[in-house]
């Protein structure tokens, strides 16, 4: 079965600096992979996805993610965050084949961006 | 505007009571989704459903019904089987004809607790 784990369950950063949320997930023959994004008390928003391709992934908000087939990373960045950055990330993976809206999700990261 | 809504956003359960939790789109979706998300666990799978009058169960779907007897509803009912019912509920859609890659939008949610 797939699997997928956060490296970190809470990132403090001060606002305007770079950022890196970690994201691992088992290995699969093909793989699709996703990063969400959920404020408080809210439902979660697409960041960005990697389907296949260049592995550097450009989303939303100024995030981008590189597909690591060798390491089976799925690495979130952004270079400077603001204080809207703060909520929680979630990572994603399905295994593609018939395993049809299976999405397996990571336990999630709190990024907080203090002033 | 399209989107998912959920009602209520929160919810009270008593002990042996069945609660039903609405889940409505106007995106014209064919696939709907149930997640329950707990601190610290990210999302888990409960039920989804592919097209009106099929579903399938999740990863965690003891204690829990379905119905898709409408393309828009698509409500979740928490049976007095479900002994530990306190969480966010999610609910989600997605087109349902491009496969597993295809983005899932998610609602609000609902809180539910137990009295």
């Amino acid at each position: 079965a797939q699997s997928v784990t956060q490296l970190d369950s809470q990132v403090p950063v001060f606002e305007e600096a770079p950022v890196e949320l970690r994201c691992n997930y088992s290995s699969s023959v093909s793989v699709y992979l996703f990063w969400y994004v959920q404020y408080p008390n809210q439902g979660l928003q697409l960041l960005l996805k990697y389907l296949s391709g260049s592995t550097l992934v450009k989303g939303i908000n100024g995030f981008e993610a590189e597909f690591n087939k060798s390491q089976t990373s799925f690495h979130l960045r952004k270079p400077s965050v603001h204080i809207s950055d703060t909520a929680e990330y979630f990572c994603a993976a399905h295994p593609g084949g018939t395993s049809y809206g299976k999405l397996t999700f990571g336990q999630g990261t709190i990024l907080t961006v203090h002033p | 505007d399209g989107g998912i809504t959920q009602s209520p956003k929160y919810l009270f359960r008593k002990e042996g009571q069945n609660v039903t939790l609405s889940c409505e789109q106007n995106l014209n979706h064919d696939a709907m989704y149930w997640y329950r998300q707990d601190p610290g666990q990210g999302l888990r799978l409960i039920y989804y459903s592919q097209i009106v009058n099929d579903f399938q169960k999740g990863d965690i779907a003891e204690g829990y019904s379905v119905s898709r007897e409408k393309k828009e509803s698509f409500p979740l009912t928490v049976t007095s089987a479900q002994k530990n019912p306190t969480a966010f509920y999610l609910c989600a859609s997605s087109i349902g004809s491009r496969g597993p890659q295809e983005t899932q939008y998610f609602g609000p949610g609902t809180r539910l607790l137990v009295l």
